[in-house]
């Protein structure tokens, strides 16, 4: 199974700055996926990331606020732009490897 | 679209006490089921699956579940639980795939000694 690693593992951040999360999968992979889990709440898909193609996003979000690249097939960056005290999450990598989805150890965001 | 059901949000058992998480789902054609287990401060790691095939699926750590296509089930269930298992549990539907999973809002398990 594929093994997924994100930096960082957490952050506090200020009200209005970018934070970038790092996704490393150790095998290639065609589809990475991004998503929010908030406070006490399931796991929302942000969107899907395939190399080389632009992302797609899922109804409520938007790339201005999470700008998403995929330069390879074992990398993934969301960035988490002009942040307020709604975007505190934990951000999680995952990607599909034949009928499973395998999950990254996540990103704790705290924006004050 | 589809869409996943937890009806229990808590759950309290004793160790060595038998458990069993309710999931429904809704999906119009065969889903792709899934059992994720979360503990603190970790990641999903994924319990058991069911695509096609047999509706009674064996899991990692002695947990199964059966896909009840007329009920629209696919329950988790454990014969005797352990004080590790204490962790929130997810159900997720795949709607004909692995990809863009549909989670349930989870159940949060308890075990006491």
């Amino acid at each position: 199974s594929a093994v997924i690693s994100q930096k960082p593992s957490r952050d506090i951040c200020q009200r209005g700055t970018s934070l970038t999360i790092q996704c490393q999968v150790d095998s290639q992979v065609t589809m990475m996926f991004w998503y929010r889990q908030q406070p006490g709440q399931s796991l929302t898909l942000i969107a899907t990331a395939n190399q080389g193609s632009e992302a797609t996003y899922e109804s409520g979000f938007v790339i201005d606020k999470f700008p998403i690249s995929r330069p390879n097939l074992t990398f993934s960056t969301l960035t988490v732009s002009n942040m307020s005290p709604e975007d505190s999450s934990i951000y999680l990598c995952s990607v599909e490897e034949g009928t499973e989805q395998f999950f990254g150890p996540g990103t704790r965001l705290t924006v004050l | 679209a589809q869409s996943v059901t937890q009806p229990d949000i808590h759950i309290t058992v004793s160790e060595g006490a038998s458990l069993e998480l309710r999931c429904n789902y809704s999906y119009g054609a065969t889903p792709y089921l899934f059992w994720y287990v979360q503990s603190p401060g970790q990641g999903l790691q994924l319990l058991l699956k069911y695509f096609s095939g047999d509706t009674l699926v064996q899991g990692i750590k002695g947990f199964e579940a059966e896909f009840k296509r007329s009920q629209s089930s696919f329950n988790l269930r454990k014969p005797s639980v352990h004080w590790s298992d204490a962790a929130e549990y997810f159900c997720a539907v795949g709607a004909g795939s692995a990809r863009q999973l549909t989670f349930g809002s989870g159940t949060q398990l308890t075990v006491l000694p």
